[in-house]
Protein backbone atom coordinates (compact mmCIF):
# COMPACT_ATOMS: atom_id res chain seq x y z
CA UNK A 1 0.00 0.00 0.00
CA UNK A 2 1.56 2.91 -1.39
CA UNK A 3 1.98 5.89 1.13
CA UNK A 4 1.47 9.35 0.32
CA UNK A 5 4.49 10.58 -2.44
CA UNK A 6 5.69 14.36 -3.54
CA UNK A 7 8.41 15.51 -5.89
CA UNK A 8 10.77 16.55 -6.14
CA UNK A 9 12.32 15.96 -2.69
CA UNK A 10 14.48 19.11 -2.94
CA UNK A 11 13.80 22.16 -4.96
CA UNK A 12 16.15 25.64 -5.60
CA UNK A 13 14.59 28.71 -7.01
CA UNK A 14 15.08 32.59 -7.28
CA UNK A 15 13.15 35.50 -6.55
CA UNK A 16 10.12 36.23 -9.01
CA UNK A 17 10.23 32.69 -10.15
CA UNK A 18 7.51 30.31 -10.54
CA UNK A 19 7.57 26.54 -9.02
CA UNK A 20 5.05 23.64 -9.35
CA UNK A 21 4.78 20.74 -6.37
CA UNK A 22 3.53 17.63 -7.02
CA UNK A 23 1.65 14.91 -4.42
CA UNK A 24 -0.10 11.84 -4.92
CA UNK A 25 -2.29 10.64 -2.26
CA UNK A 26 -2.38 7.07 -0.24
CA UNK A 27 -4.01 4.37 -2.10
CA UNK A 28 -8.08 5.45 -1.83
CA UNK A 29 -7.73 8.25 -0.47
CA UNK A 30 -9.69 11.41 -2.66
CA UNK A 31 -9.01 14.29 -0.64
CA UNK A 32 -5.61 16.40 -0.53
CA UNK A 33 -4.68 19.18 1.95
CA UNK A 34 -1.13 21.35 1.11
CA UNK A 35 0.45 23.08 4.26
CA UNK A 36 3.36 25.18 4.37
CA UNK A 37 6.10 24.40 7.54
CA UNK A 38 8.58 27.23 7.73
CA UNK A 39 12.12 26.20 9.97
CA UNK A 40 11.15 25.25 13.94
CA UNK A 41 7.37 25.87 13.42
CA UNK A 42 4.25 23.93 13.07
CA UNK A 43 2.64 23.21 9.20
CA UNK A 44 0.17 25.96 8.32
CA UNK A 45 -2.83 25.09 6.24
CA UNK A 46 -2.73 26.07 2.71
CA UNK A 47 -5.81 24.54 0.69
CA UNK A 48 -7.78 21.48 0.54
CA UNK A 49 -8.48 19.70 -3.01
CA UNK A 50 -11.53 17.40 -2.96
CA UNK A 51 -13.85 16.58 -6.34
CA UNK A 52 -10.71 18.36 -8.43
CA UNK A 53 -11.96 21.56 -6.35
CA UNK A 54 -10.59 24.11 -4.08
CA UNK A 55 -12.76 23.40 -0.77
CA UNK A 56 -10.98 25.12 1.77
CA UNK A 57 -8.48 27.92 1.73
CA UNK A 58 -6.15 29.33 4.36
CA UNK A 59 -4.57 32.67 5.45
CA UNK A 60 -2.51 32.52 1.58
CA UNK A 61 -1.84 35.12 -0.49
CA UNK A 62 -3.52 34.27 -4.73
CA UNK A 63 0.19 33.54 -5.22
CA UNK A 64 -0.71 30.13 -4.07
CA UNK A 65 -2.98 27.95 -6.23
CA UNK A 66 -3.16 24.47 -7.28
CA UNK A 67 -5.03 21.73 -8.99
CA UNK A 68 -6.33 18.46 -8.19
CA UNK A 69 -6.77 15.56 -11.24
CA UNK A 70 -9.19 12.40 -11.76
CA UNK A 71 -6.46 10.42 -10.59
CA UNK A 72 -7.01 12.40 -7.06
CA UNK A 73 -3.16 13.74 -7.48
CA UNK A 74 -2.77 17.36 -6.67
CA UNK A 75 0.06 20.04 -7.54
CA UNK A 76 0.56 23.56 -5.55
CA UNK A 77 1.76 26.43 -7.68
CA UNK A 78 3.66 29.49 -6.41
CA UNK A 79 3.41 32.77 -8.28
CA UNK A 80 6.18 35.50 -7.79
CA UNK A 81 8.39 33.66 -5.33
CA UNK A 82 9.58 35.76 -2.11
CA UNK A 83 12.30 34.93 0.31
CA UNK A 84 9.45 34.09 2.99
CA UNK A 85 8.50 31.36 0.63
CA UNK A 86 11.71 28.94 1.72
CA UNK A 87 9.72 26.26 3.56
CA UNK A 88 8.90 22.69 3.28
CA UNK A 89 5.65 22.16 1.60
CA UNK A 90 3.77 19.06 2.79
CA UNK A 91 1.04 17.42 1.26
CA UNK A 92 -1.54 15.56 3.30
CA UNK A 93 -4.07 12.83 1.93
CA UNK A 94 -7.63 11.20 3.65
CA UNK A 95 -11.04 10.10 2.84
CA UNK A 96 -13.77 11.99 2.24
CA UNK A 97 -13.54 15.86 3.08
CA UNK A 98 -12.94 16.49 6.96
CA UNK A 99 -13.28 14.46 10.19
CA UNK A 100 -10.95 11.98 8.97
CA UNK A 101 -7.00 11.04 9.65
CA UNK A 102 -5.32 13.24 7.65
CA UNK A 103 -1.55 11.49 6.32
CA UNK A 104 1.28 13.46 5.39
CA UNK A 105 4.01 12.75 2.59
CA UNK A 106 7.77 13.59 3.06
CA UNK A 107 7.04 17.04 1.56
CA UNK A 108 9.18 19.36 -0.49
CA UNK A 109 12.12 21.30 0.67
CA UNK A 110 11.98 24.97 -0.90
CA UNK A 111 14.59 27.19 -0.81
CA UNK A 112 14.10 30.89 -2.58
CA UNK A 113 17.33 32.72 -2.58
CA UNK B 1 -9.67 31.83 17.42
CA UNK B 2 -6.92 29.31 15.72
CA UNK B 3 -4.53 28.06 18.75
CA UNK B 4 -3.28 25.18 19.39
CA UNK B 5 -0.62 25.24 22.29
CA UNK B 6 2.38 23.27 23.20
CA UNK B 7 3.09 23.35 27.40
CA UNK B 8 7.01 23.27 26.17
CA UNK B 9 9.14 22.98 23.53
CA UNK B 10 12.19 20.45 24.63
CA UNK B 11 11.16 17.66 26.85
CA UNK B 12 14.42 15.43 27.93
CA UNK B 13 13.84 12.03 29.58
CA UNK B 14 15.80 8.73 30.45
CA UNK B 15 15.57 6.05 27.91
CA UNK B 16 12.79 3.61 30.02
CA UNK B 17 11.04 6.15 31.96
CA UNK B 18 7.62 7.65 30.75
CA UNK B 19 6.75 10.74 28.68
CA UNK B 20 4.44 13.10 29.52
CA UNK B 21 3.90 15.88 26.52
CA UNK B 22 1.00 18.35 26.80
CA UNK B 23 -0.99 20.78 24.60
CA UNK B 24 -3.90 23.14 25.03
CA UNK B 25 -6.55 23.95 22.44
CA UNK B 26 -8.70 27.11 22.46
CA UNK B 27 -11.77 26.18 20.07
CA UNK B 28 -14.52 24.56 22.46
CA UNK B 29 -16.20 23.39 19.80
CA UNK B 30 -13.37 21.32 18.11
CA UNK B 31 -14.34 17.35 18.45
CA UNK B 32 -11.01 15.43 16.62
CA UNK B 33 -7.91 15.88 17.43
CA UNK B 34 -4.45 14.27 16.37
CA UNK B 35 -0.87 13.70 17.35
CA UNK B 36 1.85 13.38 14.82
CA UNK B 37 5.88 12.99 15.15
CA UNK B 38 7.99 14.66 13.07
CA UNK B 39 11.68 13.12 12.56
CA UNK B 40 14.21 15.55 11.13
CA UNK B 41 13.65 15.76 7.64
CA UNK B 42 10.84 13.63 7.35
CA UNK B 43 6.95 14.48 7.24
CA UNK B 44 4.62 14.32 9.82
CA UNK B 45 3.86 10.74 11.17
CA UNK B 46 0.58 9.71 12.37
CA UNK B 47 0.31 8.61 16.09
CA UNK B 48 -2.76 8.67 17.51
CA UNK B 49 -6.17 10.46 17.44
CA UNK B 50 -9.17 10.78 19.63
CA UNK B 51 -12.81 12.45 18.89
CA UNK B 52 -14.53 14.67 21.87
CA UNK B 53 -17.04 12.04 22.99
CA UNK B 54 -13.80 10.00 24.36
CA UNK B 55 -11.52 11.00 26.98
CA UNK B 56 -8.93 8.17 26.90
CA UNK B 57 -7.34 6.31 23.87
CA UNK B 58 -4.79 3.73 24.08
CA UNK B 59 -2.79 2.50 20.98
CA UNK B 60 0.63 0.65 20.99
CA UNK B 61 2.85 2.01 24.02
CA UNK B 62 1.05 5.87 23.50
CA UNK B 63 -2.12 6.99 25.47
CA UNK B 64 -3.82 10.27 24.64
CA UNK B 65 -6.12 12.02 27.15
CA UNK B 66 -8.61 14.37 26.67
CA UNK B 67 -10.14 17.00 28.85
CA UNK B 68 -13.01 18.91 27.13
CA UNK B 69 -13.64 21.18 30.15
CA UNK B 70 -9.92 22.92 30.32
CA UNK B 71 -8.98 21.94 26.77
CA UNK B 72 -6.31 19.82 27.29
CA UNK B 73 -4.73 17.34 25.74
CA UNK B 74 -1.79 14.88 26.58
CA UNK B 75 0.37 12.35 24.59
CA UNK B 76 2.16 9.84 26.81
CA UNK B 77 4.94 7.78 25.65
CA UNK B 78 5.41 4.14 27.91
CA UNK B 79 9.27 2.89 28.35
CA UNK B 80 10.76 6.11 25.90
CA UNK B 81 13.13 4.55 23.46
CA UNK B 82 15.74 6.63 21.30
CA UNK B 83 13.62 6.06 18.53
CA UNK B 84 10.81 8.07 19.92
CA UNK B 85 13.28 10.86 20.46
CA UNK B 86 10.97 13.67 17.57
CA UNK B 87 9.45 16.72 17.65
CA UNK B 88 5.80 16.18 18.76
CA UNK B 89 2.75 18.05 17.03
CA UNK B 90 -0.74 18.17 18.34
CA UNK B 91 -3.55 19.08 15.70
CA UNK B 92 -7.18 20.11 16.19
CA UNK B 93 -8.97 19.41 12.78
CA UNK B 94 -11.49 22.23 12.12
CA UNK B 95 -13.68 20.71 8.92
CA UNK B 96 -10.86 18.99 8.11
CA UNK B 97 -8.19 21.97 7.74
CA UNK B 98 -5.78 21.04 10.78
CA UNK B 99 -4.04 23.63 13.21
CA UNK B 100 -0.94 22.90 14.64
CA UNK B 101 0.79 23.54 17.86
CA UNK B 102 4.49 25.14 17.21
CA UNK B 103 5.10 21.73 19.07
CA UNK B 104 7.81 19.89 21.71
CA UNK B 105 10.77 18.55 20.67
CA UNK B 106 11.32 14.90 23.09
CA UNK B 107 14.94 14.12 23.70
CA UNK B 108 16.00 10.62 24.75
CA UNK B 109 18.81 10.50 27.08
CA UNK B 110 20.60 6.88 27.19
Amino acid sequence: DAGVTQSPTHLIKTRGQQVTLRCSPKSGHDTVSWYQQALGQGPQFIFQYYEEEERQRGNFPDRFSGHQFPNYSSELNVNALLLGDSALYLCASSKDLSQETQYFGPGTRLLVL
Amino acid sequence: GESVGLHLPTLSVQEGDNSIINCAYSNSASDYFIWYKQESGKGPQFIIDIRSNMDKRQGQRVTVLLNKTVKHLSLQIAATQPGDSAVYFCAEDEGGKLIFGQGTTLQVKP
